[in-house]
């Protein structure tokens, strides 16, 4: 079965500080791995994706996120957090035609 | 933008009334899915239409029915809800061809049953 796991319900950061936001996976064969954003009011986001290639994957809004095959984790990244950052953030990983998501980690980004 | 709307944005009925919740995407897809998001609860996929295939969550009650006409729209069919399906419900749509399964999302219908 194809899982992954959020372990931070929560996190928050000051304005200016990087960011990361952590995420665990499991699956059987290669993994193929996503991130999305929620805004209040709004539905998902998508941000970046890893198939294969560059353990550093670039996306939207300046977010990277680093694939770790020996630690099976995909944490998502920005080297300098905004308030407008701030949202509801989603790990999910492809399993047969499907999507499988994490359940969410609220980023906050302080002023 | 993503490509996919829903309608309505919010919605409100009686536990013994019938609606229906909309969904369009214009990316050219061909799969569509329902999904139900609760109040700190993970994504719960109801249903997945891909190459006119019908794939559902077997945990999904009966009182809600999807409907399918084409690749570009799908309905939710409502009727008899409890409160517990006061939700908000995010449509999304993906191409399936390839490896990607990148899936675009809709804003939602907020619905409350009361």
């Amino acid at each position: 079965a194809q899982s992954v796991a959020q372990p931070e319900d929560q996190v928050n950061v000051a304005e200016g500080n990087p960011l990361t936001v952590k995420c665990t996976y499991s699956v059987s064969g290669n993994p193929y791995l996503f991130w999305y954003v929620q805004y209040p009011n709004r539905g998902l986001q998508f941000l970046l994706k890893y198939i294969t290639g560059d353990n550093l994957v670039k996306g939207s809004y300046g977010f990277e996120a680093e694939f770790n095959k020996s630690q099976t984790s995909f944490h998502l990244k920005k080297p300098s957090a905004l308030v407008s950052d701030s949202a509801l953030y989603f790990c999910a990983s492809r399993s047969a035609r499907q999507l499988t998501f994490g359940s969410g980690t609220q980023l906050t980004v302080l002023p | 933008e993503t490509g996919v709307t829903q309608t309505p944005r919010h919605l409100v009925m009686g536990m013994t009334n019938k609606k229906s919740l909309k969904c369009e995407q214009h990316l050219g897809h061909n799969a569509m899915y329902w999904y139900k998001q609760s109040a700190k609860k993970p994504l719960e996929l109801m249903f997945v239409y891909s190459l006119e295939e019908r794939v559902e969550n077997n945990s999904v009650p009966s009182r809600f029915s999807p409907e399918c006409p084409n690749s570009s729209h799908l309905f939710l069919h409502l009727h008899t809800l409890q409160p517990e399906d006061s939700a908000l419900y995010l449509c999304a749509s993906s191409q399936t061809s390839g490896n990607y399964y990148e899936q675009y999302f809709g804003p939602g219908t907020r619905l409350t049953v009361t």
